[in-house]
């Protein structure tokens, strides 16, 4: 049974780029969330796709888009990068029983990206 | 505004002792949601346990409890025979009205 899976592992942009990093949930997850991971910090979330929508969002800007496709993976884009936007991305699926409820997170092992 | 709190950035137990991690957190719900991730150093976040505000009851998972007190709005993780695969971050988090907010983690080292 295959966990979320996420591309690519490792990333390397500079100042200015747009990047887009993707996501595929778990078997028999449909909702998927995005979170940033600043070094030595927990994890801030991004936003929550369910039925290829937004569901919720954090506050992060509008330069942090995403999408989520019928077979449920979702991809993450981050336009005009900045330095700060340095962190690991984590993915998470989970059961679509509330946009943000009691069902637990399974987390992939994340996108290192680093701005120079 | 919701705000999670950990007040220990690191924290260090002797194996097969036992450890405990504290939360608190901040919130004017009355229903939410409670959890406990580990992040080991190979990066996947997982779940250790979970406990719904609405119920008194303290959730337990092997090894793993929670001291859950709604009222101080605190919520401790306890780790009884501490193994060295328990050597991880530990990372509280909240779900309620719309939102999920994750502390800033403990990071728990075990001594042989």
């Amino acid at each position: 049974d295959a966990g979320v899976t996420q591309s690519p592992t490792h990333l390397i942009k500079t100042r200015g780029q747009q990047v887009t990093l993707r996501c595929s949930p778990k078997s028999g997850h449909d909702t998927v969330s995005w979170y940033q991971q600043a070094l030595g910090q927990g994890p801030q979330f991004i936003f929550q796709y369910y039925e290829e929508e937004e569901r919720q969002r954090g506050n992060f800007p509008d330069r942090f888009s995403g999408h989520q496709f019928p077979n449920y993976s979702s991809e993450l884009n981050v336009n005009a990068l900045l330095l700060g936007d340095s962190a690991l991305y984590l993915c998470a699926s989970s059961l679509s029983t509330g946009v943000l409820s009691n069902q637990p997170q399974h987390f992939g092992d994340g996108t290192r990206l680093s701005i120079l | 505004a919701q705000t999670v709190t950990q007040s220990q950035p690191e924290m260090s137990v002797q194996e097969a002792e036992t450890v405990t991690l504290s939360c608190t957190y901040d919130t004017s719900e009355s229903d939410y949601y409670l959890f406990w991730y580990k992040q080991p150093p190979s990066r996947q976040m997982i779940l250790v346990i979970r406990q719904e505000a609405y119920k008194q009851q303290n959730a337990t998972e092997n090894r793993f409890s929670v001291n859950f007190q709604k009222a101080a709005k605190s919520f401790s993780l306890k780790i009884s025979d501490s193994q060295l695969g328990d050597a991880a971050m530990y990372f509280c988090a909240y779900t309620g009205d719309d939102k999920i907010i994750f502390g800033k983690g403990t990071r728990l080292h075990i001594l042989p």
